[in-house]
C-alpha cells in the first residue's frame, strides 16, 4: 500500500532556532500534501495545503513566514519551522494524498517537535 | 463550513463489550466519510471509509455505514480488544475537489483486560 515516511519522528531544538520536517511519499507521487498540527489530547488542525511546484495554500491564523512550505517534487514535501518558540511545541504530521487510490489519503507518523 | 462532530471521550470498555462511536457531519454536497485510528506517539492510519450514501466501511472487525438521511457515520465493533485502545477520529473529504480532510475531535478509547 501507499507509504509515507516523515522524518524526523521527535527533534528539540532551541528557541529562535528554525527546524525542518521531511514528508516523502514511498512508492506513489503526491502532488497534494498536507500538513496538520496537533495539540495534546485535540483534533488536527490543517495547517496548510502543499502543491507540487506552486505556492502553498495556509488556512486562515497560520502563519506563512513561520511555517514555510515546500513541494519541490513529487515525492517531497517539506516543512520548515522558524524562528521556533515553545508555543510552536507540537505534533506535525503530513498527509499525501494517492491519486492511484480512490480518496485515499496516508498519513507520515508525525514529528514530535520540542522548543526549548 | 464542513464539519464533524465526534460524541465525546474518553470512552473506557471492557474486553468483548460492543462499542459505538457516534459521528454526525455538516456538509455541503456529498462529501466521503472516513474513520482514522492514531495509537500513542504515532501518525493516523486510515481504518474504513464510505464514498457514498447506504455504503458500509468495514475492517478488522469495524463497520460504519453512510446514512445520508442522518448525516451520520457511527463507528461500531460487536467484540473490542485490548488492542484497540487509540483515539479514533471521523473525517470527511472536502466535496469540493480541495482533497482537504475535515476531522472531529477524536475520542479516546481505553479497553481494559
Amino acid at each position: 500500500g501507499a507509504v509515507v515516511s516523515q522524518h524526523p519522528s521527535w527533534v528539540i531544538c532551541k528557541s529562535g532556532t528554525s527546524v525542518k520536517i521531511e514528508c516523502r511519499s514511498l512508492d506513489f507521487q503526491a502532488t497534494t500534501m498536507f500538513w496538520y498540527r496537533q495539540f495534546p489530547k485535540q483534533s488536527l488542525m490543517l495547517m496548510a495545503t502543499s502543491n507540487e511546484g506552486s505556492k502553498a495554500t495556509y488556512e486562515q491564523g497560520v502563519e506563512k513566514d513561520k511555517f514555510l512550505i515546500n513541494h519541490a517534487s513529487l515525492t517531497l514535501s517539506t516543512l520548515t519551522v522558524t524562528s521556533a518558540h515553545p508555543e510552536d511545541s507540537s505534533f506535525y504530521i503530513c498527509s499525501a494524498a494517492d491519486r492511484g487510490s480512490n480518496y485515499g489519503y496516508t498519513f507520515g507518523s508525525g514529528t514530535r517537535l520540542t522548543v526549548v | 463550513g464542513d464539519s464533524v462532530t465526534q460524541m465525546e471521550g474518553p470512552v473506557t470498555l471492557s474486553e468483548e463489550a460492543c462499542l459505538t462511536i457516534n459521528c454526525t457531519y455538516t456538509a455541503t454536497g456529498y462529501p466521503s466519510l472516513f474513520w482514522y485510528v492514531q495509537y500513542p506517539g504515532e501518525g493516523l492510519q486510515l481504518l474504513l471509509k464510505a464514498t457514498k450514501a447506504d455504503d458500509k466501511g468495514s475492517n478488522k472487525g469495524f463497520e460504519a455505514t453512510y446514512r445520508k438521511e442522518t448525516t451520520s457515520f457511527h463507528l461500531e465493533k460487536g467484540s473490542v480488544q485490548v488492542s484497540d485502545s487509540a483515539v479514533y477520529f471521523c473525517a470527511l473529504s472536502d466535496p469540493g475537489g480541495a482533497q482537504k480532510l475535515v476531522f472531529g475531535q477524536g475520542t479516546r478509547l481505553t479497553i481494559n483486560p
